[in-house]
């Protein structure tokens, strides 16, 4: 099946700075690739949806400017946590399907656990 | 709204079967997809049925009735590698995955 990597696998980082976390679609190229946010035992909740050489879309609720996404290539999509605090710690997950595949398999990324401090 | 209805929590014990179900109700649906997620790592595929009926994979089964909104995953000979989660996510009409909290299995000796 398709690989979709993500980095780092975790990153611990002082409140008030940024971090960036990287999600790769190794062998296929995404036009579109999706970021979500779990904390423990709930569920997946979609963040937004990265479009390559375009704005991201937001979910509801989701601030656009403290989670920046910038998908420069069809490979790379980046999520970065602006200022980030304690309560932005989770577990960050990307996730992209091959192109033509609407209703195919979601690839889904290794996962970056995101504690702040 | 959108929803999904999975049991939080099941136990079952090593070689045995267990049966996870699933209903939803989506805006549109477009198949349904069934992920398994161990601790602390990210979703990997285990099925996705778009028709009524069962779809068999090796100790994995699917079943899936629309009209209902409906489905089922269906583990046998059971190992303790299959203590994980399992989230059911219909696909709704913009194609978008919608996820539920999952069901934790726990398979005891």
């Amino acid at each position: 099946g398709a690989v979709v990597s993500q980095h780092p696998s975790w990153v611990i980082c002082k409140s008030g700075t940024s971090v960036k976390i990287e999600c790769r679609s190794l062998d296929f190229q995404a036009t579109t690739m999706f970021w979500y946010r779990q904390f423990p035992k709930q569920s997946l909740m979609l963040m937004a949806t990265s479009n390559e050489g375009s704005k991201a879309t937001y979910e509801q609720g989701v601030e656009k400017d403290k989670f920046l996404i910038n998908h420069a290539s069809l490979t790379l999509s980046t999520l970065t946590v602006t200022s980030a605090h304690p309560e932005d710690s989770s577990f960050y997950i990307c996730s992209a399907r091959p192109p033509g595949t609407d209703t195919g398999e979601l690839f889904f990324g290794e996962g970056s656990r995101l504690t702040v401090l | 709204g959108q929803n999904i209805d999975q049991p939080t929590e099941m136990t079952a014990t090593e070689g045995a079967i267990v049966q996870i179900n699933c209903t939803y109700q989506t805006s549109g649906f477009n198949g349904l997809f069934w992920y398994q997620q161990h601790a602390g790592e990210a979703p990997t595929f285990l099925s996705y049925n778009v028709l009524d009926g069962l779809e068999e994979k090796g100790r994995f089964s699917s079943f899936l009735s629309r009209s209902k909104g409906y489905s089922y995953l269906l583990l046998k000979e059971l190992q303790m590698k299959d203590s994980a989660s399992y989230l059911c996510a219909p696909m709704d009409s913009n194609y978008q995955l919608i996820w539920g909290a999952g069901t934790k299995l726990i398979i005891k000796p």
